[in-house]
């Protein structure tokens, strides 16, 4: 069984400071990783996926994520943070054979000017 | 290309009541999975349609159920309300099953039951 845990229910940054964003995964295949942002009243948008290719992905919006097997986590990150990054983000993992994803219970990033 | 588009937006119910939730995927788009999303349990996985059939399910009681209809349309009921129903909906779709392809979400429908 696949599980995804994310470290921090919240997370608080000031605007222009590093936004680091923790997920770990248990899986017994090879997984395919993926990180999600959704806004309020709305539905979930892709920000990173990782498919066994690079270990480094970037993604939109700045945020990039590193897959590390010996650790076997996830983490997002992204250099600079905007106000306009506040939001909540999930981590999740699916493996080869279904589409299905199992989430991380996210975590809610908070930018303060 | 349309996004995923969920309808109705909101719903308000009251226990004992059923409920239908439409979901239509982005044209060409042969999966669709439904998830729930409530405060205290995050998002899970109800169940996936592809080819008009269930091909995967979450653990959920048979009070939840679902259908694809062939233009890849699907509907998900829930029976005999109860107020832990209460939560966000939302529908996904992708192009194929592959664990690798990115699910695309629609806006949710918000059910409330009283």
């Amino acid at each position: 069984a696949q599980s995804v845990t994310q470290l921090g229910s919240h997370v608080s940054v000031s605007e222009g400071a590093l936004v680091l964003l923790r997920c770990n995964y248990s899986s017994s295949v090879p997984p395919y990783l993926f990180w999600y942002v959704q806004y309020p009243n709305q539905g979930l948008q892709l920000l990173l996926k990782y498919t066994s290719a690079a270990t480094l992905v970037k993604g939109i919006n700045g945020f990039e994520a590193e897959f590390k097997k010996s650790e076997t986590s996830f983490h997002l990150t992204k250099p600079s943070a905007h106000m306009s990054d506040a939001a909540e983000y999930f981590c999740a993992v699916s493996d080869s054979g279904y589409s299905t994803l199992t989430f991380g219970k996210g975590t809610m990033l908070l930018v303060s000017p | 290309k349309a996004g995923v588009t969920q309808t109705p937006r909101y719903l308000i119910k009251t226990r004992g009541q059923q409920v239908t939730l439409s979901c239509s995927p982005i044209s060409g788009h042969r999966s669709v999975s439904w998830y729930q999303q409530t405060p205290g349990q995050g998002l899970q996985f109800l169940f996936e349609y592809f080819s008009e059939t269930q091909r995967n399910k979450g653990n959920f009681p048979g009070r939840f159920s679902g259908r694809q209809f062939s233009n890849s349309r699907s509907e998900m009921n829930v029976s005999t309300l109860e107020l832990g129903d209460s939560a966000l909906y939302l529908c996904a779709s992708s192009p194929t099953r592959t664990g690798a392809n990115e699910q695309f979400f629609g806006p949710g429908t918000r059910l409330t039951v009283l």
